[in-house]
């Protein structure tokens, strides 16, 4: 159980376009979803975590114009990569709480590997 | 806030010989700690946690982690590591209660030669 995916795996797009990635819990409802950047050979950073059907909270220095994100349902947040450039190039996972034994307890997506060229 | 110091960005050794990946933290509140482990290209999965109770928790793979409350460690240790082994583990903190973030180390590759 508690299982989570992300779909794409990887994506490829031009500098300047904007990329969906969609994160969905596959066995559980998850109220809360948090978005992770990890940049090669470094640690994961948390970018936003988002409430079912309320706007997402933002770290600090991130920017929420250009990485949207849409938490619309108990089992799918998606996140935008809106105008995108080669410096958003990154391995981007997300998690979501199942509300079992411990329920705060996080479980990762598989990543998705967005390269902008 | 909490912060998680992992000294060692790689280990290396040799198969079934023993290892200790450490692990410190620093918060002013209580905490729950967590190991995760990710492989090449992979999110990251859990490895094992400290929430309550008995200070030395186990997963079902051979490893182990001990909370020291009074050093501020939870240190992971293996007895005899596997060439399957081979990952890079994250050490994790969060506050204790509510959804609060996760905040990570910055990761020890573990390597493990035949």
């Amino acid at each position: 159980g508690a299982v989570v995916s992300q779909h794409p795996s990887w994506v490829i797009c031009k500098s300047g376009t904007s990329v969906k990635i969609e994160c969905r819990s596959l066995d559980f409802q998850a109220t809360t979803m948090f978005w992770y950047r990890q940049f090669p050979k470094q640690s994961l950073m948390l970018m936003a975590t988002s409430n079912e059907g309320s706007k997402a909270t933002y770290e600090q220095g991130v920017e929420k114009d250009k990485f949207l994100i849409n938490h619309a349902s108990l089992t799918l947040s998606t996140l935008t990569v809106t105008s995108a450039h080669p410096e958003d190039s990154s391995f981007y996972i997300c998690s979501a709480g199942s509300g079992g034994a411990d329920p705060y307890e996080q479980y990762f997506g598989p990543g998705t590997r967005l390269t902008v060229t | 806030a909490q912060s998680v110091t992992q000294l060692d960005s790689q280990v290396p050794v040799f198969e079934e010989a023993p290892v200790e990946l450490r692990c410190n933290y620093s918060s002013s509140v209580s905490v729950y700690l967590f190991w995760y482990v990710q492989y090449p290209n992979q999110g990251l999965q859990l490895l094992l946690k400290y929430l309550s109770g008995s200070t030395l928790v186990e997963s079902i793979n051979g490893f182990e982690a001990e909370f020291n409350k009074s050093q501020t460690s939870f240190h992971l240790r293996k007895p005899s590591v596997h060439i399957s082994d081979t990952a890079e583990y994250f050490c994790a903190v969060r506050r204790g209660t509510g959804f609060q973030k996760l905040v990570f180390g910055t990761g020890t590759r573990l390597l493990v030669s035949p």
